[in-house]
């Protein structure tokens, strides 16, 4: 198993230019996030989803989008980058839980985005 | 809302000296308790998790980690520190019914040999 998967791994852009992250997991796992990390503010949630064709904001959606429309991959938008967006992206996945306890989060090991 | 703690934004120990990493939680019912760990450049890989039951769980890589109800704590430890334990370690808590974690600010532990 590849686990969690990220592409790209580094990316620079200029302010006002789009681009797509894309995370593959290959565990069948229902859930799936994206956070930003950044110095001092540990992990931020941007957008995740709990099924194929479902999303949801999380702590920090503005200016990125996201859609999940295979099971396996869920991929982050930034329409029109911006300086404040120079960050490390990490997606995470996990498994379902309808009932009990929930899983713990497997994450990809990071796209490196600065935008100039 | 939830929220986690980690007071100690540094830790620096020397090798083969132990360690304790400090986790406080928020939250009305008990949580479910994660501690992950982060190598530079990677992403975060689960160190341990408490769901109920015995309040002192193991986990990989030699650590360990205590619940205490009435601390609201659920710290991290290891005896002896090596100096593949550099990193950063964050605690994480989810409540029943939520599909979100929520993380600590981590804790930068820098091991001096």
């Amino acid at each position: 198993n590849a686990g969690v998967t990220q592409t790209p791994k580094f990316r620079v852009l200029k302010t006002g230019q789009s681009m797509t992250l894309l995370c593959a997991q290959d565990m069948n796992h229902e859930y799936m996030y994206w956070y930003r990390q950044d110095p001092g503010m540990g992990l931020r949630l941007i957008h995740y989803s709990v099924g194929e064709g479902t999303t949801a904001k999380g702590e920090v959606p503005d200016g990125y989008n996201v859609s999940r429309l295979k099971k396996q991959n869920f991929l982050l938008g930034l329409e029109s980058a911006a300086p404040s967006q120079t960050s490390v992206y990490f997606c995470a996945s996990s498994y379902s839980r309808l009932a009990g306890p929930p899983g713990e989060q497997y994450f990809g090991p990071g796209t490196r985005l600065t935008v100039t | 809302a939830q929220s986690v703690t980690q007071p100690d934004i540094h830790i620096t120990v020397s090798e083969g000296a132990s360690l304790e990493l400090r986790c406080n939680y928020s939250y009305g019912a008990t949580p479910y308790l994660f501690w992950y760990v982060q190598s530079p450049g990677q992403g975060l890989q689960l160190l341990l998790k408490y769901f109920s039951g015995d309040t002192l769980v193991q986990g990989i890589k030699g650590f360990e980690a205590e619940f205490k109800r009435s601390q609201s704590s659920f710290n991290l430890r290891k005896p002896s520190v090596h100096w593949s334990d550099a990193a950063e370690y964050f605690c994480a808590s989810e409540s029943g019914g939520s599909y979100i974690p929520t993380f600590g600010r981590g804790t930068s532990l820098i091991v001096h040999p």
